[in-house]
């Protein structure tokens, strides 16, 4: 079964870097099936996608925050990693890594399967 | 950036209702448009993907349909289990873009 855990710090302050980290179980992130992701969700709010990358380095990011962002694959650990510079309260939400199926399948790209999501608060 | 606008932005319904959610994009998108649940405090699940494809494990009264701009989600017999937030999301371009989200509730 295909398992994804988020881990992170909670509070982060303005200015800070954050780094996430998503350990993978149940799959590779070495498969050239799938994609991994990154989504976040402010609270109360709707959902955001952050980047992805494949298993080869080839990494796609949302333009807004493209300049903040770098995502990264360490396939020693089955996991990949997420930094996050100069964080503002804007970026307090909840953040979920995710695998992405689809990306050769002609029918789109899906994100199905989540981790639990990880709080980050923007906090002084 | 396609935007994705659903509607309504929440629903009220009993237990057997049939509930019917619809998703607008901005510009084309063929098929390439998915729907996830989310319940309070969890991470979404897929449900449907390329606009009527039933995820694995999905119960059948989930069902999806439209083609372009414009999509439908529906639930023909509404659970208990099923009242939570809806999103659409479309995969035609990058980047990919969510829908505002429909509240399902009683």
């Amino acid at each position: 079964q295909v398992q994804l855990q988020e881990s992170g710090p909670r509070v982060v302050k303005p200015s800070e870097t954050l780094s996430l980290t998503c350990a993978v179980s149940g799959a590779s992130v070495s498969s050239a099936t799938h994609y991994w992701s990154w989504i976040r969700q402010p609270p109360g709010k709707g959902l955001e996608w952050i980047a992805y990358m494949s298993h080869s380095g080839s990494a796609k990011y949302n333009a807004s925050l493209k300049s903040r962002v770098t995502i990264s694959i360490d396939k020693s650990k089955n996991q990949f990693t997420l930094t996050f510079n100069s964080m503002t309260a804007a970026d307090t939400a909840v953040y979920y890594c995710a695998r992405v199926d689809g990306a050769h399948s002609g029918l789109g790209i899906k994100f199905d399967y989540w981790g639990q999501g990880t709080l980050v608060s923007v906090s002084s | 950036d396609i935007q994705m606008t659903q509607s309504p932005s929440s629903v009220s319904a009993s237990v057997g209702d049939r509930v019917t959610i619809s998703c607008r994009a901005s510009r084309d998108t063929s098929k390439y448009l998915n729907w996830y649940q989310q319940k309070p405090g969890k991470a979404p699940k897929l449900l449907i993907f390329a606009a009527s494809s039933l995820q694995s494990g999905v119960p059948s009264r989930f069902s999806g349909r439209g083609s372009g701009t414009d999509f439908t989600l529906t639930i023909s017999s509404l659970q208990p289990e099923d009242y939570a937030t809806y999103y659409c999301q479309q995969s035609y371009i990058t980047p990919p873009t969510f829908g505002g989200g429909t509240r399902v509730e009683i």
